[in-house]
């Protein structure tokens, strides 16, 4: 799986868009990204995944530039229980394989 | 429809004894997953099992760790002879498999040893 660099820490005000960038020049052309968060102590949850084209869903939007090595994930309007640690992931699609996690990025959203 | 429940919440075992940590999949689910999270460190991959059968153990550590998920019943993580360096949080995951993108995560089972 390709690594992945991410800010360690971040904030972002309440109500305020949160932009959370993710590098990932080694990217192969099979290998998705997918992101998940941690908040606090619980489980981690999916938010999201893409391939090349961006993608939206409830919880939040995926940019994926032209040339796949780098990506943003938007929470558009970010609120307190967003405070959490967010993990970018890169790796092939669809198929029952484990999740690699880095570091991820501390975002804090202050009120 | 649940989703992947863990228990216990919490577990504390003296040095030496055994802890057992069960994950029930969510419905529908037959791939499971296990991730150990040490105090103010990421998360990390311990195992990958079907039904019956381990797929992928290569994040296990090589004694004390098994795990298994039979025909029937939870998927079961046991160690044994536990050492103070196993207190982790450990975290189960699971997802419908090879026609899935993501996996879901149980809540987690926090053990301490003292």
């Amino acid at each position: 799986d390709a690594k992945t660099t991410q800010p360690p820490s971040m904030d972002c005000a309440e109500g305020r868009a949160a932009n959370l960038p993710c590098n990932h020049s080694t990217i192969s052309g099979n290998e998705y990204v997918y992101w998940y968060r941690q908040i606090h102590s619980q489980g981690p949850q999916y938010i999201i995944h893409g391939l090349k084209n961006n993608e939206t869903n409830e919880m939040a939007s995926l940019i994926i530039t032209e040339d796949r090595k780098s990506s943003t994930l938007i929470l558009p309007h970010a609120t307190l229980r967003d405070t959490a640690v967010y993990y970018c992931i890169v790796r092939v699609g669809r198929g029952a394989q484990k999740l690699v996690f880095g570091q991820g990025t501390r975002l804090t959203i202050n009120p | 429809n649940a989703g992947v429940m863990q228990n216990p919440r919490h577990l504390v075992r003296r040095r030496g004894q055994e802890a057992r940590l069960r994950c029930s999949p969510m419905k529908g689910h037959s791939h499971v997953y296990w991730y150990r999270q040490l105090p103010e460190e990421g998360l990390k991959f311990m195992v990958y099992l079907q039904k019956e059968n381990i797929i992928d153990e290569s994040g296990m550590p090589k004694e004390r760790f098994s795990a298994e998920f039979p025909k029937e019943g939870p998927s079961i993580l046991r160690i044994q002879q536990v050492v103070r360096g196993d207190s982790a949080a450990y975290f189960c995951a699971s997802s419908q498999g090879i026609t899935s993108y993501e996996q879901y995560f149980g809540p987690g089972t926090r053990l301490t040893v003292t």
